[in-house]
């Protein structure tokens, strides 16, 4: 059975504090992604990355930054956590095989509130 | 850019009553189109993928959609849900390329009342 882990469901953090968040696949998928998530606004992109040290800016990457020095492996850093980071995280993994007919399996997500 | 409008956010439904979410997409390429659930406290699960071929998708929990190129649709319909399909809906799409990321709408929360 396919897996998506993320570290923690739940996380409280203060306002200026340095903030990991990890990821880990069992699946051997080259892809990974780390997704906010507000209500009424969706699932908006932070990152992703296709192979390990690469990685690429999705629409929303102020304020976060990644790491991914194994495949399995993709962390979300907020560097100075605000309160404006309150949110659901979701991390999620694909294969390249296949092309664009691969789903993005989920992890099950990361509520972080930053007071 | 592929992008993707989901009509309405929150959608009432009674118990054993049909349902239709709307979604529409918009792209200059060739489309790949999912919809995903998302259970309270729970990441999202594949609901179906629209691949080629036939425009009736059949996915899991007795949840099918209908590709619509001429219109940009691919909306999802049940003809009987439960209380359990309480939840939100996200659509999706890709376009022509593995490596890029879904670009989800907005979502959908459809609650189910007994």
């Amino acid at each position: 059975d396919v897996k998506v882990t993320q570290s923690s469901r739940y996380l409280v953090k203060r306002t200026g504090e340095k903030v990991f968040l990890e990821c880990v696949q069992d699946m051997d998928h080259e892809n990974m992604f780390w997704y906010r998530q507000d209500p009424g606004l969706g699932l908006r992109l932070i990152y992703f990355s296709y192979d390990v040290k690469m990685k690429e800016k999705g629409d929303i990457p102020e304020g976060y930054s990644v790491s991914r020095e194994k495949k399995e492996r993709f962390s979300l850093i907020l560097e100075s956590a605000s309160t404006n980071q309150t949110s659901m995280y979701l991390c999620a993994s694909s294969s390249v095989a296949g092309g664009p007919y691969n789903e993005q399996f989920f992890g099950p997500g990361t509520r972080l509130t930053v007071l | 850019a592929q992008s993707v409008t989901q009509l309405d956010s929150q959608v009432p439904v009674f118990e054993e009553a049909p349902v239709e979410l709307r979604c529409n997409y918009s792209s200059s390429v060739s489309v790949y189109l999912f919809w995903y659930v998302q259970y309270p406290n729970q990441g999202l699960q594949l609901l179906l993928k629209y691949l080629s071929g036939s425009t009736l998708v059949k996915g899991i929990n007795g949840f099918e959609a209908e590709f619509n190129k001429s219109q940009t649709s691919f909306h999802l319909r049940k003809p009987s849900v439960h209380i359990s399909d309480t939840a939100e809906y996200f659509c999706a799409v890709r376009g022509n390329s593995g490596n890029t990321p879904l670009v989800f709408g907005k979502g959908t929360r459809l609650s189910v009342i007994a």
